[in-house]
């Protein structure tokens, strides 16, 4: 079946520097990706929307500054948190889908840890 | 907009038992997807079943089966026989239509925490 792969599994950051996410689909093109965030014993949020070739749409209440995503291929999308902030600490998870929405795939997840 | 509400934070279950998660959702549309989607504790989000809202029958998969009330905007899950395996995170979700906002998304519920004891 179709795997999705992101990339660290876990990182820890001091305070101020930037962490790139990447979230690759192995066996199909993704023209969307999902980045979500988990918080502890909590439900994924929905962050933005990467797209490839163009801009991403980012949730209300998202500051696209901070979170940057890059979608420069049809199986690479990237998430870069700018400026870390311990606040930022979470666990931030990717989901590409294969024929829409029908069927989504998630990656791994990454855990941040800002410090 | 479609939300997702799933009412039981924690269920558990004897295995070899049944245990049905509940979750119910808002909407305005008559066609849609909805899903469970289990979390076990790597994190990593699996499909269990999903069910498109225009088929009236339930979708099964195995030992998961759903009870789909679309009147009810109702869709609870079944799990038969359960196994240690089973323990996880469950959640509810949603797909929305491209028409919303020019983008499908999944709306997830809150989750049920799942425990099964031997």
């Amino acid at each position: 079946g179709a795997v999705v792969s992101q990339h660290p599994s876990r990182v820890i950051c001091k305070s101020g520097t930037s962490v790139k996410i990447e979230c690759r689909s192995l066996d199909f093109q993704a023209t969307t990706m999902f980045w979500y965030r988990q918080f502890p014993k909590q439900s994924l949020m929905l962050m933005a929307t990467s797209n490839e070739g163009s801009k991403a749409t980012y949730e209300q209440g998202v500051e696209k500054d901070k979170f940057l995503i890059n979608h420069a291929s049809l199986t690479l999308s990237t998430l870069t948190v700018t400026s870390a902030h311990p606040e930022d600490s979470s666990f931030y998870i990717c989901s590409a889908p294969e024929g829409g929405l029908v069927r989504a795939f998630f990656g791994q997840g990454t855990r941040l840890t800002v410090v | 907009a479609q939300t997702v509400t799933q009412s039981q934070p924690e269920m558990s279950v004897q295995e070899a038992e049944t245990v049905t998660l509940s979750c119910t959702y808002d909407t305005s549309e008559s066609d849609y997807y909805l899903f469970w989607y289990k979390q076990p504790p790597s994190r990593q989000m699996i499909l269990v079943i999903r069910q498109e809202a225009y088929k009236q029958q339930n979708a099964t998969e195995n030992r998961f089966s759903v009870n789909f009330q679309k009147a009810a905007k109702s869709f609870s899950l079944k799990i038969s026989d359960s196994q240690l395996g089973d323990a996880a995170m469950y959640f509810c979700a949603y797909r929305t239509s491209l028409t919303q906002g020019g983008s499908e998304k999944l709306v997830f519920g809150k989750g049920t925490k799942l425990t099964v004891n031997p």
